[in-house]
Protein backbone atom coordinates (compact mmCIF):
# COMPACT_ATOMS: atom_id res chain seq x y z
CA UNK A 1 0.00 0.00 0.00
CA UNK A 2 1.78 2.74 -1.67
CA UNK A 3 -0.06 5.42 -1.52
CA UNK A 4 1.02 8.89 -1.73
CA UNK A 5 4.83 8.49 -2.39
CA UNK A 6 7.21 11.72 -2.36
CA UNK A 7 10.83 12.26 -2.87
CA UNK A 8 13.09 13.81 -1.52
CA UNK A 9 12.43 14.15 1.99
CA UNK A 10 14.90 16.76 2.79
CA UNK A 11 16.37 19.12 0.76
CA UNK A 12 18.94 22.05 1.12
CA UNK A 13 19.46 24.37 -1.73
CA UNK A 14 21.24 27.56 -2.32
CA UNK A 15 19.38 30.54 -3.75
CA UNK A 16 19.17 30.48 -7.55
CA UNK A 17 18.98 26.76 -7.71
CA UNK A 18 16.60 24.89 -9.58
CA UNK A 19 14.82 21.55 -8.66
CA UNK A 20 12.01 19.25 -8.87
CA UNK A 21 10.17 17.48 -5.71
CA UNK A 22 8.48 14.24 -6.79
CA UNK A 23 5.14 12.65 -6.44
CA UNK A 24 3.58 9.58 -7.17
CA UNK A 25 0.23 7.85 -6.43
CA UNK A 26 -0.58 4.31 -7.10
CA UNK A 27 -4.69 4.76 -6.29
CA UNK A 28 -5.56 6.21 -10.04
CA UNK A 29 -6.54 9.08 -8.52
CA UNK A 30 -7.49 12.09 -11.03
CA UNK A 31 -6.74 14.98 -8.58
CA UNK A 32 -3.44 15.66 -7.45
CA UNK A 33 -2.22 18.84 -6.24
CA UNK A 34 1.02 20.71 -4.02
CA UNK A 35 0.74 22.51 -1.07
CA UNK A 36 3.51 24.12 1.49
CA UNK A 37 2.75 24.24 5.29
CA UNK A 38 4.62 27.19 7.33
CA UNK A 39 4.17 28.05 11.32
CA UNK A 40 1.40 30.10 11.56
CA UNK A 41 0.47 30.04 7.59
CA UNK A 42 -1.15 26.52 7.90
CA UNK A 43 -1.37 24.55 4.57
CA UNK A 44 -1.75 27.04 1.61
CA UNK A 45 -2.54 25.28 -2.10
CA UNK A 46 0.05 25.75 -4.58
CA UNK A 47 -1.03 23.94 -7.61
CA UNK A 48 -3.11 21.34 -8.50
CA UNK A 49 -4.83 18.81 -11.06
CA UNK A 50 -7.88 17.11 -12.17
CA UNK A 51 -5.97 15.05 -15.14
CA UNK A 52 -3.54 14.37 -17.17
CA UNK A 53 -2.92 17.28 -19.38
CA UNK A 54 -4.75 19.55 -16.90
CA UNK A 55 -3.44 22.10 -13.81
CA UNK A 56 -4.09 25.19 -12.63
CA UNK A 57 -3.18 27.79 -9.30
CA UNK A 58 -3.75 27.71 -5.81
CA UNK A 59 -3.19 30.02 -3.71
CA UNK A 60 0.58 30.60 -3.49
CA UNK A 61 1.58 29.81 -7.17
CA UNK A 62 4.39 32.28 -7.77
CA UNK A 63 7.59 30.65 -8.21
CA UNK A 64 6.44 27.09 -9.00
CA UNK A 65 5.78 25.25 -11.95
CA UNK A 66 3.78 21.87 -12.50
CA UNK A 67 3.05 19.65 -14.65
CA UNK A 68 1.00 16.39 -15.39
CA UNK A 69 1.65 13.93 -18.43
CA UNK A 70 0.90 11.19 -16.58
CA UNK A 71 -1.98 9.57 -13.64
CA UNK A 72 0.29 8.76 -11.41
CA UNK A 73 2.69 11.69 -11.29
CA UNK A 74 2.62 15.63 -10.58
CA UNK A 75 6.04 17.16 -10.05
CA UNK A 76 6.58 20.56 -8.47
CA UNK A 77 9.15 22.64 -10.20
CA UNK A 78 11.15 25.26 -8.60
CA UNK A 79 12.86 26.85 -11.28
CA UNK A 80 15.06 29.75 -9.20
CA UNK A 81 14.87 28.65 -5.53
CA UNK A 82 14.33 31.67 -3.23
CA UNK A 83 14.85 31.25 0.76
CA UNK A 84 10.94 32.54 0.62
CA UNK A 85 10.16 28.94 -0.29
CA UNK A 86 11.94 27.50 2.57
CA UNK A 87 8.89 25.02 3.86
CA UNK A 88 7.85 21.94 4.16
CA UNK A 89 5.56 20.78 0.83
CA UNK A 90 3.09 18.15 0.78
CA UNK A 91 1.54 16.42 -1.94
CA UNK A 92 -1.85 15.34 -2.11
CA UNK A 93 -4.62 12.96 -4.12
CA UNK A 94 -7.81 12.10 -4.25
CA UNK A 95 -9.98 10.42 -6.73
CA UNK A 96 -12.75 12.48 -8.43
CA UNK A 97 -15.46 9.86 -9.29
CA UNK A 98 -18.96 10.89 -7.17
CA UNK A 99 -18.98 13.54 -4.44
CA UNK A 100 -15.39 14.90 -3.15
CA UNK A 101 -13.88 12.35 -1.20
CA UNK A 102 -11.39 11.61 1.44
CA UNK A 103 -7.80 13.64 0.15
CA UNK A 104 -4.50 11.49 1.07
CA UNK A 105 -1.32 12.79 1.99
CA UNK A 106 2.40 11.91 1.17
CA UNK A 107 5.01 12.04 4.19
CA UNK A 108 5.98 15.85 3.00
CA UNK A 109 9.40 17.69 1.61
CA UNK A 110 11.19 19.11 3.67
CA UNK A 111 13.50 22.44 1.67
CA UNK A 112 15.72 25.07 3.23
CA UNK A 113 17.05 27.91 0.54
CA UNK A 114 19.94 29.09 1.95
CA UNK B 1 -13.09 34.56 0.46
CA UNK B 2 -13.45 30.81 2.59
CA UNK B 3 -11.85 31.38 5.83
CA UNK B 4 -11.22 28.18 8.14
CA UNK B 5 -10.99 28.77 11.66
CA UNK B 6 -9.73 26.63 14.61
CA UNK B 7 -10.33 27.26 18.01
CA UNK B 8 -8.58 26.95 20.55
CA UNK B 9 -4.95 26.76 18.71
CA UNK B 10 -3.56 24.52 21.83
CA UNK B 11 -5.34 22.96 24.24
CA UNK B 12 -3.31 19.93 27.17
CA UNK B 13 -5.92 17.95 28.62
CA UNK B 14 -5.03 14.86 31.07
CA UNK B 15 -5.49 11.28 29.92
CA UNK B 16 -9.66 9.93 29.91
CA UNK B 17 -10.95 13.50 29.76
CA UNK B 18 -13.48 13.70 26.93
CA UNK B 19 -12.51 16.81 24.52
CA UNK B 20 -14.12 18.55 21.57
CA UNK B 21 -11.94 20.51 19.04
CA UNK B 22 -14.19 23.74 17.25
CA UNK B 23 -13.43 24.16 13.30
CA UNK B 24 -15.44 27.44 11.72
CA UNK B 25 -16.27 28.47 8.29
CA UNK B 26 -16.70 31.45 6.81
CA UNK B 27 -18.97 30.03 3.32
CA UNK B 28 -21.22 27.41 3.76
CA UNK B 29 -21.08 26.07 0.29
CA UNK B 30 -19.03 23.22 0.97
CA UNK B 31 -19.26 19.81 -0.45
CA UNK B 32 -17.69 17.98 2.52
CA UNK B 33 -15.03 18.91 6.01
CA UNK B 34 -12.78 16.44 6.61
CA UNK B 35 -10.74 16.49 10.02
CA UNK B 36 -7.15 15.37 9.85
CA UNK B 37 -4.70 14.25 12.71
CA UNK B 38 -0.82 15.68 12.05
CA UNK B 39 2.20 13.88 14.04
CA UNK B 40 5.38 15.97 14.49
CA UNK B 41 7.56 15.85 11.28
CA UNK B 42 4.53 13.80 9.40
CA UNK B 43 2.05 13.85 6.82
CA UNK B 44 -1.43 14.37 7.45
CA UNK B 45 -3.65 11.72 8.20
CA UNK B 46 -7.26 11.85 7.10
CA UNK B 47 -9.92 10.69 10.27
CA UNK B 48 -13.41 12.00 9.36
CA UNK B 49 -14.73 13.24 5.80
CA UNK B 50 -18.24 14.57 6.52
CA UNK B 51 -20.38 15.13 3.32
CA UNK B 52 -22.26 18.04 3.12
CA UNK B 53 -25.83 16.70 3.10
CA UNK B 54 -24.65 14.88 6.82
CA UNK B 55 -24.66 15.84 10.53
CA UNK B 56 -22.31 13.67 11.59
CA UNK B 57 -19.60 10.68 11.52
CA UNK B 58 -17.83 8.17 13.99
CA UNK B 59 -14.80 6.39 13.99
CA UNK B 60 -13.99 5.02 17.41
CA UNK B 61 -13.77 7.39 19.84
CA UNK B 62 -13.81 10.08 17.70
CA UNK B 63 -17.22 11.95 16.83
CA UNK B 64 -17.27 14.16 14.40
CA UNK B 65 -20.34 16.63 13.62
CA UNK B 66 -21.27 19.72 10.80
CA UNK B 67 -23.80 22.42 10.88
CA UNK B 68 -23.37 23.92 7.47
CA UNK B 69 -25.64 26.34 7.90
CA UNK B 70 -24.17 27.66 11.11
CA UNK B 71 -20.48 27.46 9.37
CA UNK B 72 -19.24 24.95 12.35
CA UNK B 73 -18.11 21.31 12.72
CA UNK B 74 -16.80 20.05 16.19
CA UNK B 75 -14.71 16.83 16.15
CA UNK B 76 -15.54 15.01 20.01
CA UNK B 77 -12.81 12.56 21.65
CA UNK B 78 -13.68 10.76 24.05
CA UNK B 79 -11.59 8.98 26.91
CA UNK B 80 -8.40 10.98 25.69
CA UNK B 81 -4.92 8.95 25.77
CA UNK B 82 -1.62 10.02 25.39
CA UNK B 83 -1.39 8.53 22.07
CA UNK B 84 -4.09 11.13 20.64
CA UNK B 85 -1.39 13.87 21.09
CA UNK B 86 -1.08 15.22 17.54
CA UNK B 87 -2.33 18.53 15.96
CA UNK B 88 -5.77 18.45 14.34
CA UNK B 89 -6.51 19.77 11.03
CA UNK B 90 -10.22 20.65 9.64
CA UNK B 91 -10.77 21.26 5.75
CA UNK B 92 -13.19 22.28 3.93
CA UNK B 93 -13.93 21.18 0.00
CA UNK B 94 -15.28 23.92 -1.75
CA UNK B 95 -16.61 24.36 -5.56
CA UNK B 96 -14.45 23.01 -7.71
CA UNK B 97 -11.73 21.03 -5.89
CA UNK B 98 -9.76 23.10 -3.80
CA UNK B 99 -9.44 22.07 0.07
CA UNK B 100 -8.78 25.45 2.74
CA UNK B 101 -7.36 24.19 6.03
CA UNK B 102 -7.86 25.72 9.65
CA UNK B 103 -4.47 26.36 11.04
CA UNK B 104 -5.29 23.50 13.30
CA UNK B 105 -5.33 22.78 17.35
CA UNK B 106 -2.08 21.27 19.08
CA UNK B 107 -3.36 18.90 21.54
CA UNK B 108 -1.39 17.21 24.16
CA UNK B 109 -2.26 14.48 26.58
CA UNK B 110 -0.78 14.19 29.71
CA UNK B 111 -0.97 10.53 31.83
Amino acid sequence: NAGVTQTPKFQVLKTGQSMTLQCAQDMNHEYMSWYRQDPGMGLRLIHYSVGAGITDQGEVPNGYNVSRSTTEDFPLRLLSAAPSQTSVYFCASRSTQGPPGELFFGEGSRLTVL
Amino acid sequence: KQEVTQIPAALSVPEGENLVLNCSFTDSAIYNLQWFRQDPGKGLTSLLLIQSSQREQTSGRLNASLDKSSGRSTLYIAASQPGDSATYLCAVTQAGTALIFGKGTTLSVSS
